[in-house]
């Protein structure tokens, strides 16, 4: 296993249009989180997942926001109408339930909208 | 709610000397955890403590839970180059599904 997967590295999207990221976790971990990076912040919980129910949403994740995790394996962000403001690091981990020593994060998805 | 200060907030040393790095809270934690981030890349873990007073070496890096559990530090020993990076405290809350929170970030820089 070599870790969180996250695709595409890089987006550009003008503003208005739709983007979706997705993100592999490890495969034995059941615990998947989304996380957003703002330049110069340390990352802010977005949503959980435990297999492919979501049980938690931040404030944070608005109504243009959805992520999905369809068969607990891989999971989707998706951005509708994106904003200026939506410019960011979205960061994928996991963790299994089991274990207590913090997450696996992915390398992100740095979205640059225009 | 809960909020994670770190201090410095930046900082500029020479290859070699010593590292010491803050983290305070306004909450209880029941893990600390200590993350470092290069640019372009994902937090990787660097140390995990579980037990208030636990003090805890992963190489030339130290890290302590505060007996208050409400905070951390951490000291990496003769920094080299490679030390360069942002390095997060972040407080696990032991929930259902043991959320994560981050605070702002120590940017390291180490001068050859």
């Amino acid at each position: 296993d070599t870790g969180v997967s996250q695709n595409p590295r890089h987006k550009i999207t003008k503003r208005g249009q739709n983007v979706t990221f997705r993100c592999d976790p490890i495969s034995e971990h059941n615990r998947l989180y989304w996380y957003r990076q703002t330049l110069g912040q340390g990352p802010e919980f977005l949503t959980y997942f435990q297999n492919e129910a979501q049980l938690e949403k931040s404030r944070l994740l608005s109504d243009r926001f959805s992520a999905e995790r369809p068969k607990g394996s891989f999971s989707t962000l998706e951005i509708q109408r994106t904003e200026q403001g939506d410019s960011a690091m979205y960061l994928c981990a996991s963790s299994h339930f089991r274990r207590e020593d913090g997450y696996t994060f992915g390398s992100g998805t740095r979205l640059t909208v225009v | 709610g809960q909020q994670l200060n770190q201090s410095p907030q930046s900082m500029f040393i020479q290859e070699g000397e010593d590292v010491s790095m803050n983290c305070t809270s306004s909450s209880i934690f029941n893990t600390w955890l200590w993350y470092k981030q290069e640019p372009g890349e994902g937090p990787v873990l660097l140390i995990a403590l579980y037990k208030a007073g636990e003090l805890t070496s992963n190489g030339r890096l130290t890290a302590q839970f505060g007996i208050t559990r409400k905070d951390s530090f951490l000291n990496i020993s003769a920094s080299i180059p490679s030390d360069v990076g942002i390095y997060f405290c972040a407080g696990q809350v032991k929930t259902s599904y043991d959320k994560v929170i981050f605070g702002p970030g120590t940017s390291l820089s180490v001068i050859p």
